[in-house]
């Protein structure tokens, strides 16, 4: 069956950079996301990746896909205070919602 | 533009009441619309899904059921809450790109 694991936490000094792992198990996953939850609120699209690309930047969001391994990663840049919140890796083979695999998230905590 | 929304906020039940939370999107038209419960330290689990107005579909045996009354309302129900109900819940709607958005979430309590 289909299962997405993350760390579920990960804890940062402000300015250094963050890396936050999953793996999925769903080999013909064709969209891979992250979602950034912040305190009391919904899920936001950060950015995603096909299955045929390896990696994707975005200002300071760079994500890295090992297909072989079923690898994601998403790295911040610079991290500041207001990145900390709960980052959730998603997996989904086509475009319907009710194929979204998501991970337990892990809650990333950037200190001073 | 899209926007989703959903209320209330927060909701602090009894066991037993009923429940109702809504949600409205704008923007679109027919979307593809998603109930979701988020537990501590798990990932989303999907609760129900609607391709259209009167079609629901149900991932999940459980005290929910939800409803489809127009083409951008979407309501999650109970007749009578139990406490495992407790819990985040998202709901949100699907971009023809395959992105989904989420609402702001409701936080029910059930004491």
């Amino acid at each position: 069956g289909e299962d997405v694991e993350q760390s579920l936490f990960l804890s940062v000094r402000e300015g250094d950079s963050s890396v936050i792992n999953c793996t999925y198990t769903d080999s013909s996953s064709t969209y891979l996301y992250w979602y950034k939850q912040e305190p009391g609120a919904g899920l936001q699209l950060l950015t995603y990746i096909f299955s045929n690309m390896d990696m994707k930047q975005d200002q300071r969001l760079t994500v890295l896909l090992n297909k072989k391994d079923k690898h994601l990663s998403l790295r911040i840049a610079d991290t500041q205070t207001g990145d900390s919140a709960i980052y959730f890796c998603a997996e989904t083979w086509d475009n319907y919602g009710q194929n979204f695999v998501f991970g337990p998230g892990t809650r990333l905590s950037v200190l001073p | 533009s899209q926007t989703i929304h959903q209320w209330p906020a927060t909701l602090v039940q009894p066991v037993g009441s009923p429940l109702s939370l809504e949600c409205t999107v704008e923007g679109t038209s027919n979307p593809n619309l998603y109930w979701y419960r988020q537990a501590a330290g798990r990932g989303l689990q999907l609760l129900f899904y609607s391709v259209g107005i009167g079609q629901i579909s149900s991932e999940v045996p459980q005290n929910l059921s939800a409803s489809r009354p127009q083409d951008r309302q979407f309501i999650l129900s109970s007749k009578k809450l139990l406490l495992s109900d407790s819990g985040f819940y998202l709901c949100a709607w699907i971009s023809g790109a395959g992105e989904l958005f989420f609402g702001e979430g409701s936080r029910l309590t059930v004491l």
